[in-house]
């Protein structure tokens, strides 16, 4: 148990507004990352970030936008959301010690 | 990125029986992680492997580490109605390159 939480777990809302989930751990650890999950793709990674104010793009991150501002926070934000962005989002964060890479609890998202 | 490859997609079974379950890549990796995931939930980490022809065990869950680096086993003995779930693999060469098997949905009749 990584200490993840995701907030809000659910969120139904309509094309075109703006969106933010967060992701807050508890674990100190320096990498987390974004992914949603879709039947048929699996986890696919949205964006990442190895610290403080450092974040990459994954393979799915048209769209999206993230900010870390304390390494206890990772949010992800939808400028203007889409139907193809409902999703099942996951955050997670990496312990680099064991290797072991670990999951909140998810963060549904109907965009309507 | 390419995920990986996971077999069977599903599985039905019987309580009490054995159930194996792999992912193959045509990439390496230097970790391989597998984790179940209930619905409406996110994936708990069940068991990790960290070198070639590792064989690890987590009470009735047992999961090698392939030799080649390119393929990972879970097998889980004596199958019980809680096993019920998603499974799945993720294998990690470092700690931005990370792919996923799409899961195996594995079902247990009691």
């Amino acid at each position: 148990d990584a200490g993840i939480t995701q907030s809000p777990r659910h969120k139904v809302t309509e094309t075109g507004t703006p969106v933010t989930l967060r992701c807050h751990q508890t674990e100190n650890h320096r990498y987390m990352y974004w992914y949603r999950q879709d039947p048929g793709h699996g986890l696919r990674l949205i964006h990442y970030s190895y610290g403080v104010k450092d974040t990459d793009k994954g393979e799915v991150s048209d769209g999206y936008s993230v900010s870390r501002s304390k390494t206890e926070d990772f949010l992800l934000t939808l400028e203007s959301a889409t139907s193809s962005q409902t999703s099942v989002y996951f955050c997670a964060t990496y312990r680099e010690e064991k290797g072991e890479l670990f999951f909140g609890e998810g963060s549904r998202l109907t965009v309507l | 990125g390419q995920q990986l490859n996971q077999s069977p997609q599903s599985m039905f079974i019987q309580e009490g029986e054995d159930v194996s379950m792999n992912c193959t890549s045509s990439s390496i990796f230097n970790t391989w992680l597998w984790y179940k995931q209930d619905p409406g939930e996110g994936p708990v980490l069940l068991i990790a492997l960290y070198k070639a022809g590792e064989l690890t065990s987590n009470g009735r869950l047992t999961a090698q580490f392939g030799i080649t680096r390119k393929d990972s086993f879970l097998n889980i003995s004596a199958s019980i109605p809680s096993d019920v779930g998603i499974y799945f693999c993720a294998g990690l060469y470092n700690n931005n390159d990370m792919r996923f098997g799409a899961g195996t949905r594995l079902t247990v009749k009691p």
